[in-house]
């Protein structure tokens, strides 16, 4: 089964120091890997999805994640963090669905918290 | 594209009561899928339409949730007899469907809560 799991519950960084969450997945085959980013009283955005093409994938607003097989990880960087990074930022994989669609399975998410 | 809208934004019921949620996606977009999420947790996977027919439902869909996308544009989710463990965030998210992988964009989502 496909799962991912994001290794911080809370991640705290000042503003314009760099930004980085974690997130390992499991997986049989190849995976497709997204960023899901959820500001308060908002819906989820994505900011950036692998799906086995460059494994280095650059995102919106800055962000970028490496898919490395041999870590089985996908963490989410960003060089500088602004003030408007505070969210919940949610580590996801995509299982293929009957009739083509895919299921996406959620991590349990990272609140970034950035300060002045 | 006004992007992926949901009615109500918040609901607020006595348990036992029935609610109904209804989701529009994108236009043009032939896939749609529920998710349900609760405080802390991250989105969980509830059913899924590919136009009209409803191809799968996660074992989280008792008996007592039905969905249907009558004409292959606008969904509803009912849910019968509410208990207290329905209270909940419920998105729609709505995807092209030009590939296993495309993106998925998801609506504010409807607050439940069972009194």
């Amino acid at each position: 089964a496909q799962s991912v799991t994001q290794l911080d519950s809370h991640v705290s960084v000042s503003e314009g120091t760099p930004v980085l969450l974690r997130c390992n997945y499991s997986s049989s085959y190849s995976p497709s890997l997204f960023w899901y980013v959820q500001h308060p009283n908002k819906g989820l955005q994505l900011l950036l999805k692998y799906t086995s093409a460059a494994t280095l994938v650059k995102g919106i607003n800055g962000f970028e994640a490496e898919f490395k097989k041999s870590e089985t990880s996908f963490h989410l960087t960003k060089p500088s963090a602004h003030m408007s990074d505070a969210a919940e930022y949610f580590c996801v994989v995509s299982v293929r669905l009957t009739g083509g669609g895919n299921k996406l399975t959620f991590g349990t998410g990272t609140q970034l918290k950035v300060e002045l | 594209d006004t992007g992926v809208s949901q009615d109500p934004r918040h609901k607020i019921t006595k348990r036992g009561q029935n609610v109904t949620f209804r989701c529009d996606p994108i236009s043009e977009h032939n896939r749609l899928y529920w998710y349900r999420q609760t405080l802390g947790q991250g989105p969980e996977f509830l059913t899924y339409f590919q136009n009209e027919a409803q191809l799968e439902k996660s074992r989280l869909l008792s008996d007592r949730f039905s969905a249907e996308r009558p004409k292959g544009s606008f969904s509803t989710l009912e849910i019968q007899r509410t208990e207290q463990g329905d209270s909940a965030m419920y998105l729609c998210a709505s995807s092209l469907g030009a590939s296993s992988a495309d993106t998925q964009y998801f609506g504010p989502g409807t607050r439940l809560t069972v009194l």
